[in-house]
């Protein structure tokens, strides 16, 4: 099973800041990353895959990059409504896994 | 519209069974690979179960041998019949649909229902 790791576990941004989160796995997972945003009582929400190909409907705002075990998500300039919790996941491989989450939260 | 509907979730003893079911509409469930994945309280989210479009089903380590995923094509709707519980199945099931990323061959979640809420306790 692929473990997934993020970090920081959280994340204190101030609204218009840039947020910079990572993923790290443990064998390569090729460019099969997921990037999920979930707010509290939500279901997750798909923002990007293929490691960096933002979802429909996702704002231009939402980057992704990397490839192989390492990945990132760039919020460019953050929104009130961009604090929630991000969750990376690989599809490369079943069993899928998750990452335990970052929490961006209002500094 | 793709949407997805989880119901079937509540309080059940350690030992007993639930089954949940998830309705969906603006696709065909037949079609698609779908899964399970869980988040228990105040969690992360841990992939369940999976049906591929063919039929072959395939289940995380930690429910084998106890859940059961099948679909029901005239009703499009897929089930999680789940049997023999344990504490550590209290969480919020989601349904979710798999979906083929044509660059890499794999599939990711793309939508997920609202999720329904399994609690196992006495």
């Amino acid at each position: 099973e692929i473990v997934m790791t993020q970090s920081p576990a959280t994340l204190s941004v101030s609204p218009g800041e840039r947020a910079t989160l990572s993923c790290r796995a443990s064998q390569s997972v090729s460019s099969n990353l997921a990037w999920y945003q979930q707010k509290p009582g939500q279901a997750p929400r798909l923002l990007i895959y293929g490691a960096s190909t933002r979802a429909t409907g996702i704002p231009a705002r939402f980057s992704g990059s990397g490839s192989g075990t390492e990945f990132t998500l760039t919020i460019s300039s953050l929104q009130s409504e961009d604090f929630a919790v991000y969750y990376c996941q690989q599809y490369n491989n079943w069993p899928q896994t998750f990452g335990q989450g970052t929490r961006l939260e209002i500094k | 519209e793709v949407q997805l509907v989880e119901t079937g979730g509540g309080l059940i003893q350690p030992g007993g069974s639930l089954r949940l079911s998830c309705a969906a509409s603006g696709f065909t469930v037949s079609s698609n690979y779908m899964s399970w994945v869980r988040q228990a309280p105040g969690k992360g989210l841990e992939w369940v179960s999976v049906i591929y479009s063919g039929g072959s089903t395939y289940y995380a380590d930690s429910v084998k041998g106890r859940f059961t995923i099948s679909r029901d094509n005239s009703k499009n709707t897929l089930y999680l019949q789940m049997n023999s519980l344990r504490a550590e199945d209290t969480a919020v099931y989601y349904c979710a649909r798999a979906y083929y990323d044509i660059l890499t061959g794999a599939y990711y979640f793309d939508y997920w229902g609202q999720g329904t809420l399994v609690t196992v306790s006495s």
